[in-house]
């Protein structure tokens, strides 16, 4: 299986704040990477897919970057609704797996 | 407007069975494959098993093969996941999540996702 390492675990930031998640793959995946936010008790979200393909209805702060095993995720400007947890999938081959999570908490 | 509503989670004995239920309403149930992704208490989310549109591909985790068989009835619109022989190590919110490609075999992705149902398995 393809183990997906997120850093940081948990963060503290400010609203304004330009915040950056990163997601390492134990092996290539191309751009087969997507990124979710999931607030508690919500139903998690998509923003991202195909690494830096940004979903349909998703504000233009979030964005995606990286290939291989490398990846980023930016929220330019950091709002209040944004403070959640963060997790990157891979998309590459089965089993589907997904890193640990970025809690992004406000400081 | 995608709607998709997981019912049937409950508190459950190790080794009995339960059977989660996911509503979807909003688009074309008989084009999207479906997924049931999972979520342990203070873990992250967990893949468990997915269907293609047309219900004759299927995929699972290994955690599950074997014991969990996932369903779709085209006519009521619901997707279900069949869990058996249950053990603490399943108990986590149940989420169902819709593919986002339409007619595909894809199946890689969750573009909607429900509010979840909680399964707890204890004696």
């Amino acid at each position: 299986d393809i183990q997906m390492t997120q850093s940081p675990s948990s963060l503290s930031a400010s609203v304004g704040d330009r915040v950056t998640i990163t997601c390492r793959a134990s092996q290539t995946i191309s751009n087969y990477l997507n990124w979710y936010q999931h607030q508690p008790g919500k139903a998690p979200n998509l923003l991202i897919y195909a690494a830096s393909s940004l979903q349909s209805g998703v504000p233009s702060r979030f964005s995606g970057s990286g290939s291989g095993t490398d990846f980023t995720l930016t929220i330019s400007s950091l709002q209040p609704e944004d403070f959640a947890s963060y997790y990157c999938q891979q998309s590459y081959s089965m089993p589907w797996t997904f890193g640990q999570g970025t809690k992004v908490e406000i400081k | 407007q995608v709607h998709l509503v997981e019912s049937g989670g409950g508190v459950v004995q190790p080794g009995r069975s339960l059977r989660l239920s996911c509503a979807a309403s909003g688009f074309s149930f008989i084009s999207y494959g479906m997924h049931w992704v999972r979520q342990a208490p203070g873990k992250g989310l967990e893949w468990v098993a997915v269907i293609s549109y047309d219900g004759s591909d299927t995929y699972y985790a290994d955690s599950v093969r074997g014991r969990f068989t996932i369903s779709r009835d085209i006519s009521k619109n619901t997707l279900f996941l069949q869990m058996n022989s249950l053990t603490a190590e399943d108990t986590a919110v149940y989420y169902c999540a819709k593919d986002p490609w339409r007619n595909s075999r894809r199946l890689d992705a969750f573009d909607y996702w429900g509010q979840g149902t909680l399964v707890t398995v204890s004696a």
